[in-house]
């Protein structure tokens, strides 16, 4: 059983780009979570899915960044036009109402 | 709103000596807490997860608490090495119909000298 697998590990886009980070999570597991994390700060919630139903998105920015999780394949979260301020790790868990399970994340950098 | 506050943001300890780590939130209505362990530049790796109605959960040299009445959370670390250096991260499962949300601390940054 894979852990739950993200791509790319690192994700280079220049600044209007758009930038599109995928979550697979462990098997068996219908819920994704997607947390950012800024150099030097903790992790911030963004969105909470299950399959083909978003139910917690209080934590992504009004502009910009969207997140899916279709009934088949991963998890996508999508951020358009891309700004140096979106730079971060941005990583990905998979959970079943108990223990929450990480991915390596994806560190986007906007040059 | 759940706040989540890890004391100290940083600790720095000769090899040996005995690690503990404060975790407090806010809202006590949390169906689990969680610890974290992350080295720079990667991932979380889990270490211990204490349910609600559970005490204390111990893995080797590992012991963490919870006190869920007044919202604190302590993990041990025993015998502390080197390679315990890490930032090591609490956070709080709260279910919901509305959608879980697993709120994190900002974090304790250890170093464990030789």
């Amino acid at each position: 059983n894979a852990g739950v697998m993200q791509n790319p590990r690192h994700l280079v886009r220049r600044r209007g780009q758009e930038a599109r980070l995928r979550c697979s999570p462990m098997k068996g597991h219908s819920h994704v979570y997607w947390y950012r994390q800024l150099p030097e700060e903790g992790l911030k919630f963004m969105v909470y899915l299950q399959k083909e139903n978003i139910i917690d998105e209080s934590g992504m920015p009004k502009e910009r960044f969207s997140a899916e999780f279709p009934k088949e394949g991963p998890s996508i979260l999508r951020i358009q036009q891309v700004v140096r301020g979106d730079s971060a790790a941005y990583f990905c868990a998979s959970g079943q109402n108990t223990e929450a399970f990480f991915g390596q994340g994806t560190r986007l950098t906007v040059v | 709103k759940q706040e989540v506050t890890q004391i100290p943001a940083a600790l720095s300890v000769p090899e040996g000596e005995n690690l503990v780590l404060n975790c407090s939130f806010t809202d006590s209505a949390i169906y689990n807490l969680q610890w974290f362990r992350q080295d720079p530049g990667k991932g979380l790796t889990s270490l211990l997860l204490i349910q609600s109605s559970q005490r204390e959960q111990t893995s080797g040299r590992l012991n963490a608490s919870l006190d869920k009445s007044s919202g604190r959370s302590t993990l041990y670390i025993a015998a502390s090495q080197p390679g315990d250096s890490a930032t090591y991260l609490c956070a709080v499962l709260r279910i919901k119909a509305a959608g879980n949300k697993l709120t994190f601390g900002g974090g304790t940054r250890v170093l464990v000298k030789p």
